[in-house]
């Protein structure tokens, strides 16, 4: 069965501070997909980058950042000089391409982060 | 294009009615999917659709349902509600052009309060 896990529940830094976000995942498929959504206190869920099981590239949109290791089963998310508008929910989320789970995202528990002026 | 709508926003119910939410996809998808965001539960799947036919479903009890209509809308139902059914209540939309998996796109939600 696919698992997510976001260890660091709450993350405190201090605007222009650098913050990662960590994700580890587990799922027996070859071919699957990682996604980050961040979460303001809007309640909608923005997405911010998919990645798939073949590409290991690390990404670079602006501030953000995603690096991803099959090595350690990781998909890390690093924000580079947060703003006090980056403050919001982040989620890691994992959906498998090879069962029949169809387009199924299994998500992780979630890290808030507060970005403080 | 329009994003991912859903109504109503906000919904207060009690004990034992039932409700239905709605969910209209970004043009041109044909995939929805309904996930259930509780503080204790976190993030849960509970069913997609894709074409008029539910493709997949979450470990949820018989009194949650869904459909999905000839123009992708879909809309969900929970009969007999319960406390713990007071959540908020995503959609998220997929193109799905030939993949069994596509990044979903997910509308503001509905928040539901039972008493």
């Amino acid at each position: 069965a696919q698992k997510v896990t976001q260890a660091q529940t709450e993350i405190s830094v201090v605007e222009k501070e650098d913050v990662t976000l960590d994700c580890v995942y587990e799922t027996r498929d070859t071919t699957y997909y990682l996604f980050w959504y961040k979460q303001p206190p809007s309640g909608e869920l923005v997405f911010l980058i998919r990645r798939n099981s073949f590409d290991e590239q690390n990404e670079i949109s602006g501030r953000y950042s995603w690096n991803f290791q099959k090595s350690t089963s990781s998909f890390n998310f690093t924000i580079t000089a947060s703003q006090v508008v980056d403050s919001a929910v982040y989620f890691c989320a994992l959906s498998e391409a090879n069962n029949n789970a169809g387009n199924m995202l299994t998500f992780g528990g979630g890290t808030r982060l507060m970005v403080k002026p | 294009k329009a994003g991912v709508t859903q109504t109503p926003r906000y919904l207060i119910k009690t004990r034992g009615q039932q409700v239905t939410l709605s969910c209209s996809p970004i043009s041109g998808h044909r995939s929805v999917s309904w996930y259930q965001q509780t503080p204790g539960q976190g993030l849960q799947f509970l069913f997609e659709y894709f074409s008029e036919t539910q493709r997949n479903k979450g470990n949820f009890p018989g009194r949650f349902s869904g459909r999905q209509f000839s123009n992708s809308r879909s809309e969900m139902n929970v009969s007999t509600l319960e406390l713990g059914d007071s959540a908020l209540y995503l959609c998220a939309s997929s193109s799905l052009a030939g993949e069994r998996t596509d990044t979903q796109y997910f509308g503001p939600g509905t928040r539901l309060t039972v008493l």
